[in-house]
């Protein structure tokens, strides 16, 4: 069965501190790895997909990594409007290669 | 394209009665998948069609969900009787093609069985 933890459940950060969050998957063949925000009250927004170890994609202030057992968000000078739950997903190939498993999400604050 | 398009946003009802959420994908769009959202257990892939079949229903929690999609612009995900456990928020994502897991996710429906 495929598996995303995602570490912290919640972290704050003043507005410029860096940092990052974490995604550690289990599956038995990954198709592609998949970064989503969600804000309150909103479905979630595709960011990135990451298809192999060493692969990185950049969007402003957010850049994705990807090893072959997790992957990392980092948040470089955030600013308050980058508050919002960040989720990460999977998709294997095989049975069911069609779906996403997502994770429970960390969910940023950025104090101003 | 006015991106996915959920009705109610929200529903309040009570144990026994019946609830029926509504999704119009993006136009284009062969597959739809139906989630639930709850703090505990984050999202859930309950159901998806492509081209208006079902595919794979093993998320559905039990027989008294059941969802339906009876042409490419219309979907509807049903629970009948209704149960306090079964309030969540529940999303319907479409996407097209197979080779993406780029979902596009309709705002949601937040469901309150009291």
């Amino acid at each position: 069965e495929d598996q995303v933890t995602q570490s912290p459940e919640a972290l704050r950060l003043q507005e410029g501190e860096s940092s990052s969050l974490n995604c550690s998957y289990t599956v038995s063949g990954l198709r592609g790895l998949f970064w989503y925000r969600q804000d309150p009250g909103k479905g979630p927004e595709f960011l990135f997909t990451l298809y192999s170890a060493g692969e990185e994609k950049e969007k402003e202030r957010l850049k994705a990594t990807l090893t072959k057992k997790e992957s990392f968000l980092h948040i470089t000078a955030p600013k308050p409007e980058d508050s919002a739950t960040y989720l990460c997903a999977v998709q294997a190939y095989g049975a069911g290669s069609y779906q996403l498993t997502f994770g429970k999400g960390t969910k940023l604050s950025v104090i101003p | 394209d006015a991106g996915v398009i959920q009705s109610p946003r929200h529903e309040v009802t009570e144990m026994g009665q019946e609830v029926t959420l509504r999704c119009k994908p993006i136009s284009g769009h062969d597959y739809l998948f139906w989630y639930r959202q709850t703090m505990m257990r984050g999202l859930e892939l309950l159901i998806y069609f492509n081209n208006n079949v079902p595919i794979d229903d093993s998320g559905m929690p039990e027989d008294r969900f059941s969802a339906k999609m009876p042409n490419a612009s219309f979907s509807t995900l049903k629970i009948q009787p209704s149960e306090p456990r079964d309030s969540a928020v529940y999303f319907c994502a479409s996407r097209q093609g197979a080779n993406t897991g780029e979902l596009f996710f309709g705002e949601g429906s937040r469901l309150t069985v009291l």
